[in-house]
């Protein structure tokens, strides 16, 4: 079967650093994206990894590493606005969208 | 108006009443999704529409139907609904069906609750 693993829930401070993992056993892989998911709002795009390495935008960035089928997300410089559950999604053989059940980040003053 | 919008943002219904969950997307994109999204649960693919055809329907329930007039607009209509049911229904739209290299964009959702 198909499967995406991101730790439930995770606590931060406010100014500090943060990595979010997600870990994925798929049919093919062509590509996996994170989004970001303010509580009672839409998801957003926030990467889009398609080859090994790193990939930064501003504060974050996201790492890919295809042959240990793992990838993740760091921020950077905390802000309480980052507070937000973030979904990490992969792009199977069919081109289907594989979703995680998403990371709780909690950030605290 | 930009985006995808959703309405309504909050619906409590009975299990014996119709309603209907409306979506719409300003982005000129040519598929769109229904998405259902239960507490601590990936996001659950419903129903895939490219060019105003249905082109993905992943076992679900007849009680949710779906409609697509136009591929600017998307419909779920919903009918004796059970207490499960009650969840985040989320919209979203790309350019191309594919999710390769291609982002989807989202609404913000309708919260449902079935009594």
């Amino acid at each position: 079967g198909q499967n995406i693993d991101q730790p439930t829930e995770m606590t931060a401070t406010e100014g500090a650093i943060v990595q979010i993992n997600c870990t994925y056993q798929t049919s093919g892989f062509n590509g996996l994206f994170w989004y970001q998911q303010h509580a009672g709002e839409a998801p957003t795009f926030l990467s889009y990894n398609v080859l090994d390495g790193l990939e930064e935008k501003g504060r974050f960035s996201s790492f890919l590493s295809r042959s240990k089928g793992y990838s993740y997300l760091l921020l950077k410089e905390l802000q309480m606005k980052d507070s937000a559950s973030y979904l990490c999604a992969v792009v199977d053989s069919n081109y289907q969208l594989i979703w995680g059940a998403g990371t709780k980040l909690i950030i605290k003053p | 108006e930009t985006g995808v919008t959703q309405t309504p943002r909050h619906l409590v219904m009975g299990m014996t009443n119709k309603k209907s969950l409306k979506c719409e997307q300003h982005l000129g994109h040519n598929a769109m999704y229904w998405y259902k999204q239960s507490a601590k649960k990936p996001l659950e693919l419903m129903f895939v529409y490219n060019f105003k055809e249905q082109t993905e329907n992943n076992s679900v329930p007849s009680r949710f139907s779906p409609e697509c007039p136009n591929s600017s607009h998307l419909f779920l209509h919903l009918h004796t609904l059970q207490p499960e049911d009650s969840a985040l229904y989320l919209c979203a739209s790309s350019q191309e069906e594919s999710a390769l290299y291609n982002e989807q964009f989202f609404g913000p959702g309708t919260r449902l609750t079935v009594l």
